[in-house]
């Protein structure tokens, strides 16, 4: 079993929908929690970030932590096409040290007008 | 552009020959990150330097891999008798990661797109 799992979709919307992207984790030590978007032919780029649990918003985004079920979600609000990308989830321990993100197989999404 | 570039973009290969990418980190940045991402996969971690030392090495880093960062700046990574199996983009990611700070917030290059024949 891997420590990070993600659904690999594709995941298809209508524009304006609301999207629902999320990850389980298995390691009790993650604390923080990230979502990173990739474009194809395109590195990732981080999109957000929370610490332990919790909701995150920016704009239209909203990332939230229940830390209890080892599970992350990622809600997108009026999805556009603009949006269509892989979506990674990522997780560290606290911060310090040698600690490396840990990534998920990510989610592709598309959004069609 | 001040972000991370790695080179060559794309490489094609015949099994058994030498490789090198170079990835060039914001200049800023105290730590330079190697993964590797094959089709419908997320990155996975090969090795990191914090400046100029080499601090961790994933169990993927095959002997046939190696890895610098000479004088804390920009990193090669060489992989010699290439396999089919290497075929995959390989990214390149800095950080400005201070003690005791946040470790996640990774900016990654383009990739570099091996093909292994």
């Amino acid at each position: 079993q891997k420590e990070v799992e993600q659904d690999p979709g594709p995941l298809s919307v209508p524009e304006g929908a609301i999207v629902s992207l999320n990850c389980t984790y298995s390691n009790s030590a993650f604390q923080y929690f990230m979502w990173y978007r990739q474009y194809s032919r395109k590195g990732p780029e981080l999109l957000m970030y929370t610490y332990s649990s919790g909701n995150k918003e920016d704009g239209r985004f909203t990332a939230q932590v229940d830390k209890s079920s080892k599970y992350i979600s990622l809600f997108i609000r009026d999805s556009q096409p603009s949006d269509s990308a892989t979506y990674l989830c990522a997780m560290t321990p606290p911060s310090g040290g040698s600690y490396i993100p840990t990534f998920g197989r990510g989610t592709s999404l598309i959004v069609h007008p | 552009d001040t972000g991370v570039s790695q080179d060559p973009r794309h490489k094609i290969t015949k099994r058994g020959q030498n490789v090198t990418f170079r990835c060039d980190p914001i200049s800023e940045h105290n730590r330079l990150y190697w993964y590797r991402q094959t089709l419908g996969q997320g990155p996975e971690f090969l090795t990191y330097f914090q400046n100029e030392a080499q601090l961790e090495k994933s169990r993927l880093l095959s002997d046939r891999f190696s890895a610098e960062r000479p004088k804390g700046s920009f990193s090669t990574l060489e992989i010699q008798r290439t396999e089919q199996g290497d075929s995959a983009m390989y990214l390149c990611a800095s950080s400005l990661t201070l003690e005791g700070g946040f470790t996640g917030e990774l900016f990654f290059g383009e990739g570099s797109r091996l093909t292994v024949l």
